[in-house]
């Protein structure tokens, strides 16, 4: 079936630093790649997300990249705060564009002070 | 406006018995999806409706599991012969069309004794 790899599952860094998280995914039909944040006991929010038809997109820290050739994407936190804790997960549509999301199985971040 | 909600937030049963989860979508919203998380898991998915459609069916993990939507709008994902494999957060999004945004709901934290 379609799957959607994500990597690392935990990765800690000193504030400030960068993060970088990616995911592959195995459907080429796949053109919708969404990032969301989930905090502690709360619910799953998109934070930035990217279509197949460009390759970068950013949003202040926030920048995802796609390579629909090799089937990845990544995404890419700057200038990491404490508040940026959180899990993060990466998904892709399957199906075509009006299809559901698969998601990774995410990434736990931790922003040391 | 308001968010997608879901009740009960917190539901505790005993193996072997029914539970109904509820799931209102945001207004206007085409698309609805549940999905499950279990502790310290990633997402995973259940069913979809879109519209009038046929639901997609193909993440639900036994014929225990039965989802409805009525009138396009308010859907209840129905457990039956509880199991305590069945313990985990079930989570409910909705999108203004298919493919898009998917906003989630608060949850419902599911407890089999």
């Amino acid at each position: 079936g379609e799957n959607v790899e994500q990597h690392p599952s935990t990765l800690s860094v000193q504030e400030g630093d960068s993060a970088v998280i990616k995911c592959t995914y195995s459907d080429s039909a796949s053109n919708y790649f969404p990032w969301y944040k989930q905090e502690l006991g709360k619910r799953p929010q998109l934070i930035i997300d990217i279509r197949s038809n460009v390759g970068e997109k950013k949003d202040q820290r926030i920048a995802v990249t796609l390579n629909k050739t090799a089937k990845h994407f990544s995404l890419h936190i700057t200038e990491t705060q404490p508040e940026d804790s959180a899990v993060y997960f990466c998904a892709a549509n399957y199906g075509g564009s009006q299809g559901n999301l698969i998601f990774g199985k995410g990434t736990k971040l931790s922003v040391k002070p | 406006g308001a968010g997608v909600s879901q009740s009960p937030s917190n539901k505790v049963t005993e193996k072997g018995k029914d539970v109904e989860l509820r799931c209102d979508p945001i207004s206007g919203h085409t698309a609805l999806y549940w999905y499950r998380q279990s502790l310290g898991q990633g997402l995973e998915f259940l069913i979809y409706f879109q519209g009038n459609s046929a639901p997609d069916k193909s993440g639900l993990p036994s014929d225990r599991f039965s989802a409805e939507r009525t009138g396009g709008s308010v859907s209840t994902l129905t457990i039956q012969r509880t199991q305590q494999e069945d313990s985990a957060v079930y989570l409910c999004a909705s999108s203004l069309v298919p493919g898009g945004e998917q906003f989630f709901g608060p949850g419902t934290r599911l407890t089999v004794l």
